[in-house]
């Protein structure tokens, strides 16, 4: 059975950094694309970035770009979204998937950014 | 950056009876390999989005055979044939054709009447 599991999320102020991480198991994760979607609070999805099984590619919106950084062990199964700089209106629910399609589902975790 | 379009926005339903979920994109998303990178999402209250249909019209495993997906070039719909009370929830489709961005549609909100 695929799982995954975010950890990381909090409240931090304007400014102030966080790292995101997702635990995978289930799959062969060194095999697989992984991705970060968000979801701020009463709105919809928004897909945040995702990188490839050698991290050789990485692709951001461009909300995010320049900001935060998606990276991955892939010894640990892990996945990781590190967020400088954090804005307000990057409030929301942090999700990680599996594969460019979205294809299971974390269960998210909860960034707030409030002074 | 594509732009998803769904409608409506809102759509009461009645138990046992068809639905359906249009949403159009603002270009092709044919890919040069001959696929369409488009996807349907499924979000019940509280609850984490799950992936129903990838690929314009494959059903992801566990998918109930009443949802199905279909169209082409920029409009596409995703059906219910008989609604139940498990469906209820927010529907967006998402295109993957023309990435990055990924972008998805607002959402459609499903409720019984």
């Amino acid at each position: 059975e695929v799982q995954l599991a975010e950890s990381g999320g909090g409240l931090v102020q304007p400014g102030g950094s966080l790292r995101l991480s997702c635990a995978a198991s289930g799959f062969t994760f060194s095999s697989s694309w992984m991705s970060w979607v968000r979801q701020a609070p009463g709105k919809g999805l928004e897909w945040v970035a995702n990188i490839r099984e050698d991290e050789r590619e990485k692709y951001y919106v461009d909300s995010v770009k320049g900001r935060f950084t998606i990276s991955r062990d892939n010894a640990q199964n892990l996945l990781f979204l590190q967020m400088n700089s954090l804005r307000a209106e990057d409030t929301a629910v942090y999700y990680c998937a599996r594969y460019i399609s979205l294809g299971d589902w974390g269960q998210g975790t909860l960034v707030t950014v409030s002074s | 950056d594509v732009v998803m379009t769904q409608s409506p926005l809102s759509l009461p339903v009645t138990l046992g009876q068809p639905a359906s979920i249009s949403c159009r994109s603002s270009q092709s998303l044919v890919h040069r390999d001959g696929n369409t990178y488009l996807n349907w999402f499924h979000q019940r209250p509280g609850q984490s989005p799950r992936r129903l249909i990838y690929k314009l019209s494959k059903r992801d495993s566990g998918v109930p055979d009443r949802f199905s997906g279909s169209g082409s070039g920029t409009d596409f719909t995703l059906t219910i044939s008989r609604v139940e009370a498990e469906d209820v929830g927010v529907y967006y489709c998402m295109q993957g054709t023309h990435s990055p961005p990924w972008t998805f549609g607002q959402g459609t909100k499903v409720e019984i009447k």
